[in-house]
């Protein structure tokens, strides 16, 4: 089965780093690039970026550039996502997902919730 | 970057069609063919209804069908079941390695 498994629940203070994980599992993790998506709460889905494994050279949208570090490893078919100091307005969920050969986010991983409060 | 266009909420009784616009500009929607929707019922993960316009992915019912006109995606719900009650939100290429989403619509049937 294609799927991906995404670390555990956060919960963090302001100015904390974290680095989330995205495990790929069931397929050739080199040959499809990996998304994060966040959502806050109650609001919609926003794509902050993506990596290819085979070159783990990132991609960012301009809203996320600077503010989140994007990698992967693909001799432990992981990706990853990190901040090297959080801020309360990072709570959200944190989906990663995966690109199908044709641009659409074909599968999910189940989401991580991260909680920044003081 | 600029946000694509949804209406925040479309209805239809069971069995009648509802469809969702998503409207961009030349630099998103227009200029590419990678526009993409999603369909996520509350507390779980996106799940991928169309891609590239108008392609479904398998085990996708064909019900679920979109197209393109201009600066304007569309996804058109027939058929409406209980389960199609969800927020949906479309995806397109922005160019740049760029992607941006709508910001959703809440599809309920009535």
């Amino acid at each position: 089965e294609v799927q991906l498994v995404q670390s555990g629940a956060e919960v963090k203070k302001p100015g904390e780093s974290l680095r989330l994980s995205c495990k790929g599992s069931g397929y050739n993790f080199a040959n499809h690039w990996i998304s994060w998506v966040r959502q806050m709460p109650g609001k919609g889905l926003e794509w902050m970026g993506r990596i290819d494994s085979t070159d783990s050279n990132p991609k960012y949208s301009p809203s996320f550039q600077g503010r989140v570090t994007i990698s992967a490893d693909k001799s432990i078919s992981t990706a990853f996502l990190q901040w090297s100091s959080l801020e309360a307005s990072d709570t959200a969920m944190y989906y990663c997902a995966r690109f199908g050969v044709s641009h659409g986010l074909d599968v999910w991983g189940q989401g991580t919730t991260v909680t920044v409060s003081s | 970057q600029t946000a694509l266009t949804q209406p925040p909420s479309a209805s239809g009784s069971p069995g009648q069609s509802v469809t969702i616009s998503c409207t961009g500009t030349s630099s998103d929607v227009g200029g590419y063919g990678h526009v993409s929707w999603y369909q996520q019922h509350p507390g779980k993960a996106p799940k991928l209804v169309i891609h590239e316009v108008s392609k479904r992915p398998s085990g996708v019912p064909d019900r679920f069908s979109g197209s393109k006109s201009g600066n304007t995606a569309s996804l058109i719900v027939s058929g409406l079941q209980a389960e199609d009650e969800a927020d949906y939100f479309c995806c397109s290429y922005a160019g740049s390695d760029n992607f941006v989403f709508g910001p959703g619509t809440k599809v309920t049937v009535l």
